[in-house]
């Protein structure tokens, strides 16, 4: 599976949008993008995930680049409860590849 | 509807000791999945079962670490002679399928430490 590339860290105030990017230069044109996040104590949660298209659910949404070397997850009106570790995966087969994420502390 | 359990939620065992976790999928997912979390790092893959077998044991470290999904529904991941290296939060996924286009979802977790 392709790596991944996060800022170790991002600070987002609450009911701002939190944009949270993720690079993947080296992905597979049939490696999709997956995007977990840990809360605290809890087991990961998925998000979204997407391979070509841009990508909106009930949490989130997935923008992609053209050359798929790229994504950013966007949090549209962040809340504290979304304070976590995000990762971003790109998945080949079965195995999640987890790396170290991005700590997401949203401030009050 | 009920999602992935886990249980027990933590345990606490003594080294050398053989320590039992168990896993319940979502209700007719066929794919299950095993990792385990230390301190401070990111799961990291053990095992795969599609239906009754381990399609992929991989990342088992050692021969001291075994699971078992016998009738295709819940798995127990058990292992032997527990070292103080194994303490870490053992966790479970499933899903529906199993592949890359089919998400996983994960359980709370077992805390399992090993004094």
């Amino acid at each position: 599976d392709a790596k991944t590339t996060q800022p170790p860290s991002m600070d987002c105030a609450e009911g701002r949008a939190a944009n949270l990017p993720c690079n993947h230069s080296t992905i597979s044109g049939n490696e999709y993008v997956y995007w977990y996040r840990q809360i605290h104590s809890q087991g990961p949660q998925y998000i979204i995930h997407g391979l070509k298209n841009n990508e909106t659910n009930e949490m989130a949404s997935l923008i992609i680049t053209e050359d798929r070397k790229s994504s950013t997850l966007i949090l549209p009106h962040a809340t504290l409860r979304d304070t976590a570790v995000y990762y971003c995966i790109v998945l080949s087969d079965y195995k999640l590849s987890f790396g170290a994420g991005t700590t997401v502390t949203v401030r009050a | 509807g009920a999602g992935v359990s886990q249980t027990p939620s933590n345990k606490v065992t003594e080294k050398g000791k053989y320590v039992e976790l168990r896993c319940d999928p979502i209700s007719g997912h066929t794919a299950l999945y095993w990792y385990r979390q230390s301190l401070g790092q990111g799961p990291e893959f053990l095992i795969y079962f599609q239906g009754t077998g381990a399609a992929d044991d991989s990342g088992l470290p050692n021969d001291r670490f075994f699971a078992v999904r016998p009738e295709g529904s819940v798995s127990t991941l058990k292992i032997q002679r527990t070292e103080r290296g194994d303490s870490a939060v053992y966790l479970c996924a499933s899903s529906q399928f199993g592949g890359s286009t089919d998400t996983q979802y994960f359980g709370p977790g077992t805390r399992l430490t090993v004094l």
